[in-house]
């Protein structure tokens, strides 16, 4: 079975500094990969995905992630980030054979800041 | 507003009590799951279902019982619950169809926290 891992628990960033949140997966076939955020008080929704073509994908808010399947890894990057981007932040990954079984890391905890 | 509603958002029950959590989603979406979000734990997938089917019981106890009457509507029943049980249980939706038609985003409600006494 795959799973995720998210080595950052808690990270703490002045405005304007840059981000990068990882995550690296383990399972050996083709996957397709998420990042969600969950705003405080607010539901979690998707930041991002990935499923195949360009590896550097581009999601909302100027947040984008890089797919590197020699480290398994897809790292979420921010060149500039602002207060409102204080949140919790998930790492996922599906597999085309199990696309609805959406396995999740621990998140990371991020503080902006002002 | 996400599309998403569930209810109650906050429950606190006793071990010997039985208590339902409902979601309902309003985005026409034809699958439906249940996830537990525990402290310092990743999420965990509990149910799915599609078209009103269960496809996927990820090894849950069976004091937890799923209910889908309808593609709109997911009830979670509890009884008999331990300690360990609390937890922020999430509902989400999504617009699945068969394997290579999957859009991937799921659409998450504000969840239910459970305490359990």
């Amino acid at each position: 079975a795959q799973s995720v891992s998210q080595h950052n628990h808690h990270v703490i960033l002045s405005e304007a500094a840059s981000l990068e949140l990882g995550c690296n997966y383990s399972y050996g076939g083709t996957v397709n990969l998420f990042w969600y955020v969950q705003y405080p008080g607010q539901h979690l929704q998707l930041l991002l995905k990935y499923f195949s073509g360009d590896p550097l994908v581009k999601g909302i808010k100027g947040f984008e992630a890089e797919f590197i399947k020699s480290k398994f890894s897809f790292n979420l990057r921010k060149p500039s980030v602002q207060w409102s981007d204080t949140a919790e932040y998930f790492c996922a990954v599906s597999t085309n054979t199990g696309f609805q079984k959406l396995v999740f890391g621990t998140g990371t905890r991020l503080l902006v800041s002002p | 507003e996400t599309g998403v509603t569930q209810t109650p958002r906050h429950l606190v029950m006793g071990m010997t009590n039985k208590k339902s959590l409902k979601c309902e989603q309003h985005l026409g979406h034809n699958a439906m799951y249940w996830y537990k979000q525990s402290a310092k734990k990743p999420l965990e997938l509990m149910f799915v279902y599609n078209f009103k089917e269960q496809t996927e019981n990820n090894s849950v106890p069976s004091r937890f019982s799923p209910e889908c009457p309808n593609s709109s509507h997911l009830f979670l029943h509890l009884h008999t619950l331990q300690p360990e049980d609390s937890a922020l249980y999430l509902c989400a939706s999504s617009q699945d169809v068969s394997a290579g038609g999957h859009t991937g985003e799921l659409f998450f409600g504000e969840g239910s926290r459970l305490t359990v006494l």
